[in-house]
């Protein structure tokens, strides 16, 4: 099993719609959950992080975490081309030192 | 306020030959990740680096190593360069700790480019 699970996609949402992006993770001891964007070519760039249980919203984005079904979801509302990009689920678990564990990426395609 | 930069962004090398890789991190920033992104995957933990030393490994054999100055700055070498190390470099800074917290987060270089021929 996987430690950070994503589905591939690629995920196509109409332009306006909200796009759902999913994540599961097998460490109960995670403790920090982060979202990133990641353009073709280009560097992860952070999105937003959540390590409570429950809704953190930004802007357009919102960031859902259920630790007890080791679960976090990101949504994105009002979907616009340019979000248009790889999403990367990373996962912080702190042992003996600080690592973000990655998910394989889902692609997000929004069509006009 | 520099973020993370590394050097350099695009390079092509034989098999068998080594690289280094170099990343400076952001500003205030002591602790160093390196990544292994190939296409198509998530970035992979290759190793994290804070005062000086190596903190913790991910799954990768020998010929990667590292390295990191008392100016924070680090280095990443890989030996006997194969096929199969052809990927983006990632190079990660933060401060130690909880992640996620206290707005203490990790920020990513733009990455170096390796490709293996």
């Amino acid at each position: 099993q996987k430690e950070v699970e994503q589905n591939s996609g690629p995920l196509s949402v109409p332009e306006g719609a909200i796009a759902s992006l999913n994540c599961t993770y097998s460490d109960r001891g995670s403790q920090s959950f982060f979202w990133y964007r990641q353009y073709s070519g280009k560097s992860p760039e952070l999105i937003m992080f959540i390590y409570s249980n429950g809704d953190k919203e930004d802007g357009r984005f919102t960031a859902q975490l259920n630790k007890a079904s080791q679960y976090v979801s990101l949504l994105i509302r009002d979907s616009q081309p340019s979000d248009s990009a790889t999403y990367l689920c990373a996962v912080f678990i702190y042992s003996s030192a600080s690592k973000i564990i990655f998910g394989s990426g889902t692609r997000l395609s929004i069509r006009p | 306020d520099a973020g993370v930069t590394q050097s350099p962004t695009h390079l092509i090398k034989t098999r068998g030959q080594q690289v280094t890789l170099r990343c400076s991190p952001k500003s205030g920033h002591d602790t160093v990740s390196w990544y292994q992104q190939a296409l198509g995957q998530g970035p992979q933990f290759i190793f994290q680096y804070y005062e000086e030393e190596e903190r913790q490994r991910g799954n990768f054999p020998d010929r990667f190593s590292g390295h990191q100055f008392p100016n924070y700055s680090s280095e990443l070498n890989v030996n006997a360069l194969l096929l199969g190390d052809s990927a983006l470099y990632l190079c990660a800074s933060s401060l130690p700790g909880l992640a996620g917290v206290s707005g203490n987060t990790i920020y990513f270089g733009e990455g170096s480019w390796l490709t293996v021929v």
